[in-house]
C-alpha cells in the first residue's frame, strides 16, 4: 500500500530552526509537496521537489532523497505566526497526490 | 491574491436538507478540481476528482450519490451534499491544479468551507 509517514506534533521555540520530516513508499513518484494549514484554513503551498538535493525559499527549505523515499522541511528563525500544520503529499505514478496526516507546529516565544 | 475561490466559507443546515458548495478558478482553466473532506485534526482526504464534461471520479467508500458533483464549465465546479446528516458535517475543501507544469502543476486551494448538519 502506499504509505506516507511524519511526525504528529512537534515543539519549538520562537527564532530557532526546526526540521520536520516526511517519509513515504509510494507506486511511482512524480514529486513531493509540502503545504502549510493553519487551523479552520485551507492549505498553502510551500515547496515542490521532484530532483534530490535542497530547495530553499526564504526561511523555509525543503529537502529530498528519493532513494531513500525521504524529505525534511527545515523552518528558520522560527515566528509566531508559522504555528500550523505542515502536510507532506506525493504525487505517485498516476500523477494522485498521497497525503500525509500532517504535522502540528507549536511555537513557543 | 486568491486563484481558487469557493462559497460558501460556513454553512449550517438542517439534518435532510442538500447543500450545494461551489468552487471557481479564477485566473485559468481547470478542466479538474478535486474535492477534499477533513475532519478534526486529521489530514485531508480526496472524496472525488471532478472533471470538466465528464462525470466525476469517486474515491472508494465516498457515495457518489450522496455527493453529486458537477463540473459544468472550466472555471466552475460545484459540490452538493444531498440529504445532510450531521455526520456530514465537515470542511470540505477543493483544488485546481494550475495548467502551468501540467500534471505537475501546482495546486491551489479554495478558502474551505466549513459544514454543520443540525
Amino acid at each position: 500500500g502506499q504509505n506516507i509517514d511524519q511526525p504528529t506534533e512537534m515543539t519549538a521555540t520562537e527564532g530557532a530552526i526546526v526540521q520536520i520530516n516526511c517519509t513515504y513508499q509510494t507506486s511511482g513518484f512524480n514529486g513531493l509537496f509540502w503545504y502549510q494549514q493553519h487551523a479552520g484554513e485551507a492549505p498553502t503551498f510551500l515547496s515542490y521537489n521532484v530532483l534530490d538535493g535542497l530547495e530553499e525559499k526564504g526561511r523555509f527549505s525543503s529537502f529530498l532523497s528519493r532513494s531513500k523515499g525521504y524529505s525534511y522541511l527545515l523552518l528558520k528563525e522560527l515566528q509566531m505566526k508559522d504555528s500550523a500544520s505542515y502536510l507532506c503529499a506525493v504525487m505517485d505514478s498516476n500523477y494522485q497526490l498521497i497525503w500525509g496526516a500532517g504535522t502540528k507546529l507549536i511555537i513557543k516565544p | 491574491g486568491a486563484v481558487v475561490s469557493q462559497h460558501p466559507s460556513w454553512v449550517i443546515c438542517k439534518s435532510g436538507t442538500s447543500v450545494k458548495i461551489e468552487c471557481r478558478s479564477l485566473d485559468f482553466q481547470a478542466t479538474t478540481m478535486f474535492w477534499y473532506r477533513q475532519f478534526p485534526k486529521q489530514s485531508l482526504m480526496l472524496m472525488a476528482t471532478s472533471n470538466e464534461g465528464s462525470k466525476a471520479t469517486y474515491e472508494q467508500g465516498v457515495e457518489k450519490d450522496k455527493f453529486l458533483i458537477n463540473h459544468a464549465s472550466l472555471t466552475l465546479s460545484t459540490l452538493t451534499v444531498t440529504s445532510a446528516h450531521p455526520e456530514d458535517s465537515s470542511f470540505y475543501i477543493c483544488s485546481a491544479r494550475s495548467p502551468r507544469g501540467g500534471d505537475r502543476g501546482e495546486l491551489f486551494f479554495g478558502e474551505g468551507s466549513r459544514l454543520t448538519v443540525l
